[in-house]
């Protein structure tokens, strides 16, 4: 099984809402991050989940919530979003520091 | 800041020929490179890496070429199909960390029949 699977894969969310999306790896990575990618752009890392512990948070603003339940699962809290916040999300884990990222195929966040 | 960039942003190319895809870094320290391939709606792939100790290394059908003097990274792909068809994102990171990675603004292969 080499998959990480995110739910859902479309979401539409007014800016007063509270959602949630999900991913879930079952590879035994370490690693797990959330990357952010608009239309036509790169994807832009967002936090870095390391042994459950987070690593990295690239000044993401706080209506962005991440939470690492257990080392298979990776949420991302989403309230008070803006429509500027529209764009897939992308979750992604690793074995640790080094070695390939696997990439989910992404939630579809579109924000009214 | 320091980026990765691509010198042409599409592509097009008969399928049976090869392809080169190709990225220009400015961080000089940069010491591990991975190119990435993303079909339309669907996560990044994961295509082959090359670490800054290497000038070049081989897959299946593809090769990328490391050259640090100019810091320059190319992909190759031979007999380009048209399942090769998609973005193609070189990314950089520091310490042979995926940690960080940052991503090229990424380049649209189309593959024609």
């Amino acid at each position: 099984d080499t998959e990480v699977t995110q739910t859902p894969k479309h979401l539409v969310m007014g800016m007063t809402n509270k959602k949630s999306l999900k991913c879930e790896q079952h590879m035994g990575h370490r690693a797990m991050y959330w990357y952010k990618q608009k239309a036509k752009k790169p994807p832009e890392l967002m936090f870095v989940y390391s042994y459950e512990k987070l690593s990295i948070n690239e000044s993401v603003p706080s209506r962005f919530s991440p939470e690492c339940p257990n080392s298979s699962l990776l949420n991302l809290h989403l309230h008070a979003l803006q429509p500027e916040d529209s764009a897939l999300y992308l979750c992604a884990s690793s074995q640790a520091r080094t070695g390939e990222l696997f990439f989910g195929e992404g939630s579809r966040l579109t924000v009214l | 800041g320091e980026s990765v960039g691509l010198h042409l942003p599409t592509l097009s190319v008969q399928e049976g020929d090869n392809s080169i895809i190709n990225c220009a870094y400015s961080n000089s320290a940069s010491d591990y490179f991975i190119w990435y391939k993303q079909e339309s709606g669907k996560g990044p792939q994961f295509i082959i890496d090359i670490r800054s100790n290497m000038d070049k290394r081989q897959g299946q059908r593809v090769t990328v070429l490391l050259n640090k003097t100019v810091k320059h990274l190319s992909l190759q792909i031979a007999a380009t199909q048209p399942g090769d068809s998609a973005v193609y994102f070189c990314a950089e990171t520091l310490g042979g960390s995926n940690y960080k990675l940052t991503f090229g603004k990424g380049t649209l292969l189309t593959v024609n029949p």
